[in-house]
């Protein structure tokens, strides 16, 4: 079946660090793929997307792009900030059904 | 930019009681979701509704029931609530088609005692 697999939290790096959070899919056909933001307290907010290979999705400093050759979509940003502590959250969506699948998601935090 | 409004934030209800939570978006979006959220259990759908009057059980349905009368509003009912619904429950919404996210709401922090 569809899977979506994340690297396990909690990640903790220093402000101003480089992240990446690995994110990697099983899909039968051509998924599209999401990272969601959770803050504490509240819902997810839809960070980037892409919708094809090699696709890039881009929003607030943070990358991913679409590696239909290696099933990944690992979430990047050269320089992160206390206010990027949260949960991230991998997902795919397949053309044959309404439904988001998720990944577990990894937690975040950074230090000052 | 679409919204998704849940009616409460955090809600305490007794044991045994019905519970209705309430979720309303604004543009139009085919689908509706419930998902409950609790520590290491990620993310759980509850129901989900591609169209007014339609449902469907996702993978934790037992002891929860929904509603869509009509397009922009999904209600999720706890029949007779128990404290092992204690949880975060999102709504979210997203129109038909593999490039949609969803737009999800705020959360309701449900404390049943």
């Amino acid at each position: 079946g569809n899977s979506v697999t994340q690297m396990e939290g909690p990640v903790t790096l220093s402000e101003e660090a480089f992240l990446t959070i690995n994110c990697t899919y099983t899909a039968t056909g051509y998924p599209s793929l999401f990272w969601y933001v959770q803050y504490p307290g509240e819902g997810l907010q839809l960070l980037l997307k892409a919708t094809k290979a090699d696709d890039k999705g881009s929003n607030k400093g943070f990358e991913a792009t679409y590696r239909k050759e290696t099933t990944s979509f690992h979430l990047e940003k050269g320089s992160v900030q206390v206010s990027d502590s949260a949960v991230y959250f991998c997902a795919l969506k397949m053309d044959s059904n309404y439904q988001l699948i998720w990944g577990a998601g990894t937690k975040l935090i950074i230090k000052p | 930019d679409v919204k998704v409004t849940q009616s409460s934030r955090y809600l305490v209800k007794r044991t045994g009681e019905k519970v209705f939570l309430e979720c309303v978006q604004d543009m139009d979006h085919e689908n509706m979701f419930w998902y409950r959220q609790d520590p290491g259990l990620g993310l759980r759908l509850i129901y989900f509704s591609y169209d007014v009057k339609m449902k469907e059980k996702g993978d934790i349905p037992e002891g929860y029931s929904v509603s869509r009368e009509k397009k922009e509003r999904f209600s999720l009912i706890l029949e007779s609530a128990s404290t092992n619904q204690t949880s975060m429950y999102l709504c979210a919404s997203s129109l038909e088609g593999i490039f949609y996210g969803y737009t999800f709401g705020s959360g309701t922090r449900l404390t049943v005692v």
